[in-house]
């Protein structure tokens, strides 16, 4: 069953401004992962969040993980007309072995 | 080099057909995964194979089939087409059945005809 729940769908910013994505799950977690796909490809891992950890960066992202409201949000600063895409957030569930996808949030990047 | 391939990454067949889609990697990873990815973006696990050994079987009809032959690769055989099996068929791959990075290929877009 589906687990992660992208919010927004959609999201148009213009270059240079600074690009949320949320996600939010239903069930405990180990771990939970943000990807981006490009148009026609396939996904690259951005990020992992341990359940045990609330923030973490790599480059210009910045992933917060709030297990008592079972969220996360992606922040993308200073966006890229590069950074259009579709991000995806997947859990991986205590006990299971399977990553779980949302629906994705589409980031258009408008230069 | 490519490190997680797929072949052919385009596929248009008629209904009813016999088809298979390979996949291979070069990572040295133990585990590797097969996707479907529909029309509206949501992708969703169907098969994985850690060491040659099935692993994850998700609920999809038996008409599908994977085939480990070695660790580097995974095939996936889908017998008797059916229009609802067009989608973007992704393979991956992890380290191992504990490490939940996941490396895609780059996709196989299928459409029944």
């Amino acid at each position: 069953s589906q687990q992660g729940e992208e919010d927004p769908q959609a999201l148009s910013i213009q270059e240079g401004e600074n690009a949320t994505m949320n996600c939010s799950y239903k069930t405990s977690i180990n771990n939970l992962q943000w990807y981006r796909q490009n148009s026609g490809r396939g996904l690259v891992h951005l990020i992992l969040i341990r359940s045990n950890e609330r923030e973490k960066h790599s480059g210009r992202l910045r992933v917060t993980l709030d297990t008592s409201k079972k969220s996360s949000s992606l922040l993308i600063t200073a966006s890229r007309a590069a950074d259009t895409a579709s991000y995806f957030c997947a859990t991986l569930q205590g006990g299971s072995e399977k990553l779980v996808f949302g629906k994705g949030t589409k980031l258009t990047v408008n230069p | 080099d490519t490190a997680v391939s797929q072949t052919p990454k385009y596929l248009v067949t008629q209904m009813g057909n016999d088809k298979s889609i390979k996949c291979e990697q070069n990572l040295g990873h133990d585990t590797m995964y097969w996707y479907k990815q529909d029309s509206k973006k949501f992708l969703k696990i169907m098969f994985s194979y850690n060491n040659k050994e099935l692993i994850i079987n998700e609920t999809v009809p038996n008409r599908f089939s994977p085939k480990s032959p070695d660790k580097a690769h995974l095939n996936l055989h889908i017998n008797s087409l059916e229009l609802g099996d067009s989608a973007v068929y992704f393979c991956a791959s992890s380290l191992s059945r504990g490490i939940q990075t996941q490396y895609f290929g780059p996709g196989t877009r299928l459409l029944v005809l």
